[in-house]
């Protein structure tokens, strides 16, 4: 019963480089999400993914690109990290299965990721 | 444009000290509104979906309402253990997104 997985857990990069976070969903839902949650702001939209093949911008989704692999998977690259980006990453996903069911957003657990 | 305030910023109960936590919003065209607990260091983990005004729900101590233009997360005798963030968020018809407010945290002391 994994639901969400995101890896990696922490990381730590350097001004200027590159990596992406990986994300996973096991309960074969058609929506995929990452968030970022910064002190104060509370938690905001990058990019997300109303189905396979599909994505589009959040609030905030300049420095990063996304990648709707499959429908299990949702990653996101930042391709030159800036200390701005510093903060706790979510991934997040939905099955939409219409007005009143299957509305429910599921999260994983974070990835901390410092840039210095 | 849709919007979600939650209030307070914190909250710090006595264990048995029954309160209530606030969440206003505007969204064209309300699909729902959703209530998370997050604890430290973890994901928001979801608690309630409400769909229309005067539509509520409950959870052992927690019971969501909902109104046109407010949500309230009444919180009944809590104890240590339901100290986290609560998180509200909304979704509008037209979207697939939902719109978070910034969360108030509780603490409830033994």
């Amino acid at each position: 019963n994994a639901g969400v997985t995101q890896t990696p857990k922490f990381q730590v990069l350097k001004t200027g480089q590159s990596m992406t976070l990986q994300c996973a969903q096991d309960m074969n839902h058609n929506s995929m999400y990452w968030y970022r949650q910064d002190p104060g702001m509370g938690l905001r939209l990058i990019y997300y993914s109303a189905s396979e093949g599909t994505t589009d911008k959040g609030e905030v989704p300049n420095g990063y690109n996304v990648s709707r692999l499959n429908k299990r998977e949702f990653s996101l690259r930042l391709e030159s990290a800036a200390p701005s980006q510093t903060s706790v990453y979510f991934c997040a996903s939905r099955l939409e299965q219409g007005r009143y069911s299957g509305n429910t957003i599921y999260f994983g657990e974070g990835s901390w990721l410092t840039v210095v | 444009e849709d919007q979600v305030t939650q209030s307070p910023e914190a909250l710090r109960l006595q264990e048995g000290e029954s309160s209530s936590l606030n969440c206003s919003y505007t969204v064209s065209g309300l699909r729902g509104l959703f209530w998370y607990r997050q604890d430290p260091g973890k994901g928001p983990e979801f608690l309630f979906t409400l769909y229309s005004a005067g539509e509520e729900k409950e959870k052992e101590r927690l019971k969501a309402t909902l109104t046109k233009k407010e949500s309230f997360l009444h919180i009944t005798a809590p104890k240590p253990e339901d100290s986290a963030t609560y998180l509200c968020a909304v979704q509008a018809y037209y979207t697939d997104k939902l719109i978070f407010g910034t969360g108030t945290r509780l603490q409830v002391f033994p």
